[in-house]
Parts: structure tokens; sequence; C-alpha cells
């Protein structure tokens, strides 16, 4: 079945660490996102990717890294820069229309991050 | 700039009643997208609906209605007969389209009460 594998699902790390979040897919999407929500803020976005080896910053990147080296993969890293890293972390993939119109995101199931 | 306003934070309801949730988006563009999502409890955000801003159309996909409106600017989601398993949050988002950055609202949390 075609989809987004996130991984792990709950992530705990010690303050000062740098963590990486897996983001797969299979789906054969062209672009790739990472959101972060936090309770009653929505989603803001990290940083999206629109083709391999390429990525630009969302809203709110600062504290965040980064790689698209294949399509199907988009791993982030929570670095220990990130103020306050605590939340809950979704990926996404959409491939848009040759038209120029929008495809829907496609979200994974999430990875909830707690720094200790 | 874009915003999306979902001003409903938590809306209860029994079971069977019928619920709208509000959405009122603003944007510059003549060319935008819509979209609302699901999130249940286990956290994935399922995709219900994309709405282009030229077709004014409403839609209806079994209990579900959407009522978009350019004059307001309102994107409306109806449940008709609501149930449990429709106990979610849910987002409404607006995009530019192509790549362009997809706007969240703050979400709508729906808890139906058998």
């Amino acid at each position: 079945d075609g989809g987004i594998t996130q991984s792990p699902k709950y992530l705990f790390r010690k303050e000062g660490q740098n963590v990486t979040l897996s983001c797969e897919q299979n789906l054969n999407h062209d672009a790739m996102y990472w959101y972060r929500q936090d309770p009653g803020q929505g989603l803001r976005l990290i940083y999206y990717s629109q083709i391999v080896n390429d990525f630009q910053k969302g809203d709110i990147a600062e504290g965040y890294s980064v790689s698209r080296e294949k399509k199907e993969s988009f791993p982030l890293t929570v670095t220990s820069a990130q103020k306050n890293p605590t939340a809950f972390y979704l990926c996404a993939s959409s491939k848009p229309e040759t038209s120029g119109a929008y495809n829907e995101q496609f979200f994974g199931p999430g990875t909830r991050l707690t720094v200790l | 700039a874009q915003k999306v306003t979902q001003a409903q934070t938590e809306i209860s309801v029994v079971e069977k009643e019928d619920v709208t949730l509000d959405c009122v988006y603003e944007t510059r563009d003549t060319t935008y997208y819509l979209f609302w999502y699901k999130q249940p409890p286990s956290g994935e955000l399922v995709f219900l609906i994309r709405r282009n801003s030229f077709d004014e159309q409403n839609e209806i996909s079994g209990r579900y209605s959407w009522n978009f409106q350019k004059s307001t600017s309102s994107f409306n989601f109806t449940i008709t007969a609501s149930q449990v398993v429709d106990s979610a949050v849910y987002f409404c988002a607006l995009s530019r389209g192509g790549y362009q950055k997809v706007t969240f609202g703050t979400g709508t949390k729906l808890q139906v009460i058998p």
C-alpha cells in the first residue's frame, strides 16, 4: 500500500541533543513537507522540498535542518538550537498536477517528540 | 498574507445531530485552493476535500457537505446526523496552488456524544 511512514511514533531526547525524525513516502510524490503542531496553534510549516537536493525554509525553520537526497525520503533534524522542541511533528507529501493546480497533501502518522 | 480563521475551538453535539464547522479565510489572490482535513485521536491528518476558488459549487459526500461562498470568504463544513466516529479535530486550510505554502486554521475539536 502506498503511503507515508514516520518513525518513531514517540521520541524522547535530553536537552542539548540533536535528534532526527524519519519520513519516507512511496507515493512517487515530488514535494515533501514538515510541519510542527502545538496545542491550539494548528500546523506550522518548518521546511519543504519540491525536488531532490532542493528545499526551502518555512515559517519556523530556526533550529531545524533537513536533507532531500532521495525522492522518497525527507528527514528532519531537530537541533539543540531549537528553543522549545517538544511538539507533534507531521510529514506530508504532494504531487501537484502538471497544469499547475494544487493537489492535496497527504500526511504521515506523526512523531511526538518530548524533550526531557 | 493569507489567513484562515476557525473561530469555534470546541464543539460538542449529541449523536445524530447536525453540526456546522465554520471557516473564514483571507487572501488577496484571485486563484486559490481551500481544503478540509480531519485529525482523529491517532494524530494523522486525513484529507477530506479540496475546492478551487473558481468553483463555487457546493459539494455533498455522504453525510458531509461543504458550502463555499466567495462573497463572505467562507468555506463551511456540515456533518449531517453526526456519529461518534466523527469526533476529531477538523482543520480548514488555504493555498495559492502549485508548491505554495498551505496556511492552516487552528482547528475545531468536535466531540460527538453518544
